[in-house]
């Protein structure tokens, strides 16, 4: 998957506790992004990052933190897990913002 | 707020036949328009995409058919085969903007039966 490993690929988790889901990429592209995916509502953006620390909202970003230290690594911080928040997660890289956007395998997380 | 609206939401086909996916945009900025296939366990990946200053592009058995002033696009397999069945998401932006984000529909689940 182009070089993006996400972890972990599952995850159960309960309400109030906090998840971090990581992405880390092998390819030193400049953007990277966290999606999730729902029935119904196909793939909404959480946040992107186009830089090291530089990061920016989504449509969906309410309850959820990233941070960004280093090229290789993005990180999705749920602060207190809600069942609203139970989801695959995708996070996807990009070179330029002409470039093809790739995804990495996702994170099944169920909040109980 | 929705900006890209798929249908239909799932679709069979017998083998051989051509499947088509409907997408339509409010944004009238957006100027690429990416359709991604998904299959069960994996991420999205690229299927064709296409730009608004063309109405037609074919990859192999995958067209995109665009319509500027309707806003709409759509995405045709021909001679489809079981191996296509997968989760179709259409999607929309505008390049060199706030990190080219990505705005999605809905999906379409395929299914074509041998």
């Amino acid at each position: 998957d182009a070089g993006i490993t996400q972890s972990p690929r599952h995850k159960v988790t309960e309400t109030g506790t906090p998840v971090t889901l990581r992405c880390h990429q092998t390819e030193n592209h400049r953007y990277m992004y966290w999606y999730r995916q729902d029935p119904g509502h196909g793939l909404r953006l959480i946040h992107y990052s186009y830089g090291v620390k530089d990061t920016d909202k989504g449509e969906v970003s309410d309850g959820y933190s990233v941070s960004r230290s280093k090229t290789e690594d993005f990180l999705l911080t749920l602060e207190s897990a809600t069942s609203s928040q139970t989801s695959v997660y995708f996070c996807a890289i990009r070179g330029s913002i002409n470039e093809k956007l790739f995804f990495g395998s996702g994170t099944q997380l169920s909040v109980l | 707020q929705q900006q890209v609206k798929q249908s239909p939401q799932s679709l069979i086909v017998q083998k051989g036949g051509i499947p088509i996916i409907n997408c339509a945009y409010e944004n009238t900025a957006f100027d690429y328009f990416p359709w991604y296939q998904q299959f069960p366990g994996k991420g999205p990946a690229l299927l064709i995409a296409i730009r608004p200053d063309v109405s037609e592009k074919k990859e192999g058995r995958f067209t995109i058919s665009f319509n500027k002033s309707a806003k709409q696009f759509s995405l045709h397999i021909m001679d489809s085969q079981p191996g296509d069945s997968a989760t179709y998401f259409c999607a929309a932006t505008l390049l060199e903007t706030s990190g080219s984000r990505l705005t999605f529909g809905e999906g379409t689940q395929l299914t074509v039966n041998p």
